[in-house]
């Protein structure tokens, strides 16, 4: 089975940097997602990280460490536009299925 | 290009009534996947297939039938609607594979009084 941890919610100003982070139990590992939310619509795809280290993609980096079980999504130059559910998801090597966390939601202040 | 196509969008039901979400990929996507969001719970898988013919239990799927007799298309049922499954709905599909990112459709609010 999978257990995914995520913080609830946290505030940043407009151009900040914020990391959300996300600790992950699983029995067999097979990647890394994370997904934005915003408020009454679908998730859409952030990035994907599979293997060790950082995947950087324009203001969204993502981070691994498979060994400790842990990621992180860093947002740079926050917008007001970023304001939405980050959700953290990991693929179990067993049988294919995507395991969500609860999410974090970030509010962008002026 | 539609992508994931879910309906409907607003569903009230009653208490014992049946009914069913619909759900139809047109991106030849063997797996494909419903979950349920509610608030303070995240998204939790309910039923998921990997191809026409093959369906498998999520981690709640009480409740809730599904089948896969295409590739396109894949149903959830509820068979006699409790205010329990009150939540939104959310179909996913995406290619098999580790690395393949899923593609949602835009959600089911359901509310069973």
């Amino acid at each position: 089975g999978q257990n995914i941890d995520q913080p609830t919610e946290m505030t940043a100003t407009e151009g900040a940097i914020v990391q959300i982070n996300c600790t992950y139990q699983t029995s067999g590992f097979n990647g890394l997602f994370w997904y934005q939310q915003h408020a009454g619509e679908a998730p859409t795809f952030l990035s994907y990280n599979v293997l060790d280290g950082l995947e950087e993609k324009g203001r969204f980096s993502s981070f691994l460490s498979r060994s400790k079980g842990y990621s992180y999504l860093l947002l740079k130059e926050l917008q007001m536009k970023d304001s939405a559910s980050y959700l953290c998801a990991v693929r179990d090597k067993g049988n294919n299925r995507l395991a969500f966390g609860k999410g974090n939601q970030v509010v962008v202040i002026p | 290009n539609a992508g994931v196509t879910q309906t409907p969008k607003f569903q009230v039901l009653k208490t014992g009534q049946s009914m069913t979400l619909q759900c139809a990929q047109d991106m030849n996507h063997e797996y494909m996947s419903w979950y349920r969001q509610d608030p303070g719970m995240g998204l939790r898988l309910i039923h998921y297939s990997v191809g026409a013919g093959i369906t498998d239990q999520g981690e709640v799927p009480n409740g809730y039938n599904v089948s896969r007799s295409t590739t396109e298309d894949f149903p959830l049922r509820l068979l006699s609607a409790a205010p329990s499954q009150t939540s939104v709905y959310f179909c996913a599909s995406s290619r098999q594979g580790g690395g393949e990112k899923l593609f949602f459709g835009s959600g089911t609010q359901l509310s069973v009084l």
